[in-house]
């Protein structure tokens, strides 16, 4: 079946600019997670959502950062006004709601000029 | 405060070698344990899940000991493609994020 997509698969900005990073999770995984991946580093939870419940955004670095999540599928994260250090890989990752395994789609890569 | 801790090595070993890498977490609240593998470039891949007892799937056996909150993996029979990033990973109640460990490298070579 289909994974977890992703778009663009990647994006280059000006500092400053706005920019809308696109998840769409496997079908029927009621649970989805942004990360980002700097160069050589680890991930970095950034926000969950699980069904209507109110997302877990604590691990957002900077009220520049936003996520949504329509319809309890497709989710947009949002990053305002991009500064050099946001250039990372951002990766989204589904499950189902009974179980913590994670599926990741192939991430997005942001580079900040 | 590291909440998962692994060795980022790399470890170089032959074909054939066997290979075991640790990672210790922090957090005693954490509940489900798992491994994954990335690829140089690519998104993690969840490997296998780590449960009480231990678990074994083909070459690939991890262990869990909770008393001294440390997670492990064990390779038999390396093979070239075995060469990736290992992420430990750890987790608290349902409805929290999963943390992930910065990596142990494993290059095998022919």
């Amino acid at each position: 079946g289909a994974g977890v997509s992703q778009s663009p698969s990647n994006k280059v900005t000006e500092k400053g600019k706005d920019v809308e990073l696109r998840c769409d999770p496997i079908s029927g995984h009621t649970a989805l997670y942004w990360y980002r991946q700097s160069l050589g580093q680890g991930l970095e939870f950034l926000i969950y959502f699980q069904g209507n419940s109110a997302p877990d955004k604590s691990g957002l670095p900077s009220d520049r950062f936003s996520a949504e999540r329509t319809g309890g599928s497709v989710s947009t994260l949002t990053i305002q006004r991009t500064q050099q250090e946001d250039s990372a890989v951002y990766l989204c990752a589904s499950s189902f709601a009974g179980t913590r395994e994670q599926y990741f789609g192939p991430g997005t890569r942001l580079t900040v000029t | 405060r590291k909440e998962v801790e692994q060795d980022p090595g790399p470890f170089n070993v032959p074909e054939g070698a066997t290979v075991a890498f640790n990672c210790t977490y922090s957090n005693s609240a954490s509940q489900s344990f798992f491994w994954y593998r990335q690829d140089c470039r690519k998104e993690p891949k969840l490997l296998m899940s780590v449960y009480s007892s231990g678990n074994e799937d083909g070459r690939f056996t991890a262990q869990l000991n909770r008393a001294s909150q440390y997670i492990s993996l064990l390779i038999r029979d390396s093979k070239l493609s075995d060469s990736a990033t290992y992420l430990c990973v750890a987790g608290a109640r349902a409805g929290t994020a999963l943390i992930f460990g910065k990596g142990t490298t494993l290059s095998v070579s022919s």
